[in-house]
């Protein structure tokens, strides 16, 4: 079953702009983590945001989280070419049985 | 270094062959589990295990199996592949379930003619 839904599914913006991606999902949830894949390869952990939070920060990236609106986004700041990737929410669900559930995913392009 | 690593990277297979891909992870942790990717599917869940010897279905579980003899250990066995199995598969680790950050394997990327 598919919770999380990322939003747009894809997006192309200049180097130096800032890019700004959409998580929804429709459960209530105990966390949702961003992750970063570069093409064909592994995914890598970005950030996680607990239910009781609201925003975290890591270096250049910046995560929010509405549970009233059941969605979250993540920004990209002084985007650089090395940015373009395909970036994933995945929840975890109150309800999921140690289950993370996944978006299709929004793929960036950082044109230099 | 801490890390996720998967066996064979690419594999090319006929329909009916069994093929185990393995997954090993030098971290500890607790859970494991094996996604397959597909193009514009996301990362769908095929099996995971919260420790040695607990094994659940994921959302994906037909056709595959798994096993978790050893902490460190989480081999995806097909006993009879079929072409809708051909894919991107990951392994993924993390300290305590789906409250971590999980970690990944570099993907297994599998064809089964």
């Amino acid at each position: 079953s598919q919770q999380g839904e990322e939003d747009p599914q894809a997006l192309s913006i200049q180097e130096g702009e800032n890019a700004t991606m959409n998580c929804s999902y429709k459960t209530s949830i105990n966390n949702l983590q961003w992750y970063r894949q570069n093409s064909g390869r592994g995914l890598v952990h970005l950030i996680l945001i607990r239910s009781n939070e609201r925003e975290k920060h890591s270096g250049r990236l910046r995560v929010t989280l509405d549970t009233s609106k059941k969605s979250s986004s993540l920004l990209i700041t002084a985007s650089r070419a090395a940015d373009t990737a395909s970036y994933f929410c995945a929840t975890d669900a109150m309800d999921s049985n140690y289950q993370l559930i996944w978006g299709a995913g929004t793929k960036l392009i950082i044109k230099p | 270094e801490a890390q996720v690593t998967q066996n064979p990277r690419y594999l090319i297979t006929v329909t009916g062959k069994k093929l185990t891909v393995t997954c090993s992870q030098n971290m500890n942790h607790e859970y494991m589990s094996w996604y397959r990717q597909d193009p514009g599917l996301g990362l769908r869940q095929i099996y995971y295990s919260m420790n040695v010897e607990v094994t659940d279905k994921g959302d994906v579980p037909e056709g595959y199996k798994v096993s978790r003899k050893e902490k460190r250990n989480f081999p995806l066995i097909l006993e009879s592949p079929s072409p809708n199995q051909t894919s991107l598969y990951f392994c993924a680790s993390s300290p305590m379930g789906t409250y971590n950050e999980q970690f990944f394997g570099p993907g297994t990327r599998l064809t089964v003619l």
